[in-house]
């Protein structure tokens, strides 16, 4: 079965600098999604950005990007130009690229963006 | 609008008295799916249904049952509710539930439930 850890249980940064969310799977599969999503006090669940394992150029959008390190299970996500709106649980996220439609999550990092 | 719609959004019951949780989907979506978020724990998978009449159990499925008698609605059943099943609960859909390139799960806003 497919795990997914987020080592990072709460992550603080400032406001306008960087920070980088990790996350690593195991997976004996070779087709397969990874997802970030963002989780606001609000509870609502966001997509942040989505990657998919055939493809070798890391996913983009606006100020998030990934780091996806397809030998080594690796599925981090950076922030650039934080912003208080950042402020949130992330959760880092596996689907089978075939079969089951599930889900499996991470545990979540809390993370806090100071001004 | 686009959007999954669950209800309640709170919810404070009593051990065994019977509850359901209601979900509807407007987007025509064949995949739903039903997650509770504990903390420390993440998002598990209790059941999801890829179809009208077509349901199967995820991950922690024990003291939930679901239906999908419609295509718009999935709601979750709780026959004798316990303490442990106090969590956040959060119902989801898709158009194919398959992982397509371009496929996209909708979440609704979750129901927290506390069963005292």
């Amino acid at each position: 079965a497919q795990t997914v850890t987020q080592s990072q249980p709460e992550m603080s940064v400032q406001e306008a600098e960087t920070v980088t969310l990790s996350c690593t799977y195991d997976t004996s599969e070779s087709d397969y999604y990874l997802f970030w999503y963002k989780q606001p006090p609000s509870r609502q669940m966001i997509l942040v950005i989505r990657q998919e394992a055939y493809k070798q150029q890391n996913a983009t959008e606006n100020r998030f990007s990934v780091n996806f390190q397809k030998a080594a299970k690796s599925f981090s996500l950076k922030i650039s130009d934080s912003q208080l709106g950042d402020a949130a649980m992330y959760f880092c996220a596996y689907r089978s690229f075939l079969g089951s439609e599930k889900l499996v999550f991470g545990k979540g990092t809390k993370l806090t963006v100071n001004p | 609008e686009a959007q999954v719609t669950q209800n309640p959004r709170y919810l404070i019951t009593v051990t065994g008295k019977k509850l359901t949780v209601t979900c509807s989907q407007n987007m025509n979506h064949e995949y739903m799916s039903w997650y509770r978020q504990d903390p420390g724990l993440g998002l598990r998978q209790i059941y999801y249904s890829m179809n009208v009449e077509v349901t199967d159990k995820g991950d922690v499925p024990e003291g939930y049952k679901v239906s999908r008698k419609e295509k718009r609605n999935f709601p979750l059943i709780l026959e004798s509710p316990s303490p442990n099943q106090t969590s956040l609960y959060f119902c989801a859909s898709s158009l194919l539930g398959v992982g397509t390139v371009n496929e996209k799960l909708f979440f609704g806003s979750g129901t927290q439930l506390s069963v005292l």
